[in-house]
Parts: structure tokens; C-alpha cells; sequence
């Protein structure tokens, strides 16, 4: 079946510390991968998705690639700001217009 | 901008008190999505509609509903919400040619007294 691993939280950083939250997946076939993002009392927002391997996805000075040999799509930012505490989701979809299947989420605190 | 928008943000009801929670899309995307999140927990997922096409997820309770009357609107009922219904309610849409990704609404928190 299909599932998402992601690392347990939550994490704490000083501001412009580096980030790195580790995601795995497992699938058959060729997913696409996404991060999503929870801000406090919010839905979710897209941050980045690649769909097909070694596509790299960014947005907002945050990075993920897709590895198929290591069936993995890691979310790093070079610098952290106070206003990226939230929580952080890897996802997987199958395939087009199917249900997401979610990690368990990463909560990120950023202190000043 | 084309949007997923949910009402209301807050919904207060009384144990055992129906509900009705509501999620419109100006997307224009054939499928929409009603997930139950608790304590920033990874969303779970109720239902999902394609286009009129309705799929219940074998573990939702029989205690949830839904109705898609048109492609913009979609509504989740709780006929006898319990205290454990409390939670974060979110609905999201996809659609489009090969189109993965998910767009959420705000979400509507319901609080059960």
C-alpha cells in the first residue's frame, strides 16, 4: 500500500538556523509528492510538489527533491524565520485527482 | 482568486444536535474532499466526490453525511454529533487534466458542548 513516513516532532530552531525534515515514502507505481503547511487555526497550503524523480520543488526559500533510489522527498530551508513555525506535511498522491495520503506532520518552532 | 471557502469558521452545537457544515469552490474542480483533523493531527479523510461520483472511506461513521448538490457546493452533515466529533473540518477540491495537487479551505472548527 501506500504510506508517508516523516520525521517526529516537534522541532525547535533559533532563527536562521538551517532546517531539514526528513520524508520517506512508500508507493507502487510513480507518485507525486507534495509539502503542505498548517499554520495555527488554518487549513492547509500547498508549499512545494515535484511529481516525477529528481524534480525539485521550492517556494518561499524552502527545497525538496524527489529520490526514487531512496524513496524520499526531504523539506530543507537554508534559514528559518519566526514566521515558519507550523506544521509541516509530506504527502503523496497516487495518482491525478485521488485522495492524499498524509505523514503524520512535523511541528516547527522557530525562537528569535 | 479562485478560492475554497468553508462556513462557518466556527461552529458551536449541542450534544446530539445536528449540524450541517458547508464548503463552496469557485475552482470550477470536479472533485472535492471532507477531512476530520484533530489536534493537528494529519488530516483524515470522510469522503470524496467525483463530480456526483460519491466515495465514503469504510472506517467514516455512519454518523457523517454528505451532499455535492452542484459542481461548487458540497456539504457535511452530523446527525448526532458526539463530543468526540470535535475537530477540525476541511474541505479541498482538485481537478484539471492530470492535476495532483489539493487546494484546502480555512477549515471550520466545531466545538461540541
Amino acid at each position: 500500500g501506500n504510506s508517508v513516513t516523516q520525521m517526529e516532532g516537534p522541532v525547535t530552531l533559533s532563527e536562521e538556523a538551517f532546517l531539514t525534515i526528513n520524508c520517506t515514502y512508500t508507493a507502487t507505481g510513480y507518485p507525486s509528492l507534495f509539502w503542505y503547511v498548517q499554520y495555527p487555526g488554518e487549513g492547509l497550503q500547498l508549499l512545494l510538489k515535484a511529481t516525477k524523480a529528481d524534480d525539485k520543488g521550492s517556494n518561499k526559500g524552502f527545497e525538496a527533491t524527489y529520490r526514487k533510489e531512496t524513496t524520499s522527498f526531504h523539506l530543507e530551508k537554508g534559514s528559518v524565520q519566526v514566521s515558519d513555525s507550523a506544521v509541516y506535511f509530506c504527502a503523496l498522491a497516487p495518482s491525478g485527482n485521488t485522495p492524499l495520503v498524509f505523514g503524520k506532520g512535523t511541528r516547527l518552532s522557530v525562537i528569535a | 482568486d479562485a478560492m475554497v471557502i468553508q462556513n462557518p469558521r466556527y461552529q458551536v452545537t449541542q450534544f446530539g444536535k445536528p449540524v450541517t457544515l458547508s464548503c463552496s469552490q469557485t475552482l470550477n474542480h470536479n472533485v472535492m474532499y471532507w477531512y476530520q483533523q484533530k489536534s493537528s493531527q494529519a488530516p483524515k479523510l470522510l469522503f470524496h466526490y467525483y463530480d456526483k461520483d460519491f466515495n465514503n472511506e469504510a472506517d467514516t461513521p455512519d454518523n457523517f453525511q454528505s451532499r455535492r448538490p452542484n459542481t461548487s457546493f458540497c456539504f457535511l452533515d452530523i446527525r448526532s454529533p458526539g463530543l468526540g466529533d470535535a475537530a477540525m473540518y476541511l474541505c479541498a477540491t482538485s481537478g484539471g487534466l492530470a492535476s495532483y495537487e489539493q487546494y484546502f479551505g480555512p477549515g471550520t472548527r466545531l466545538t461540541v458542548t
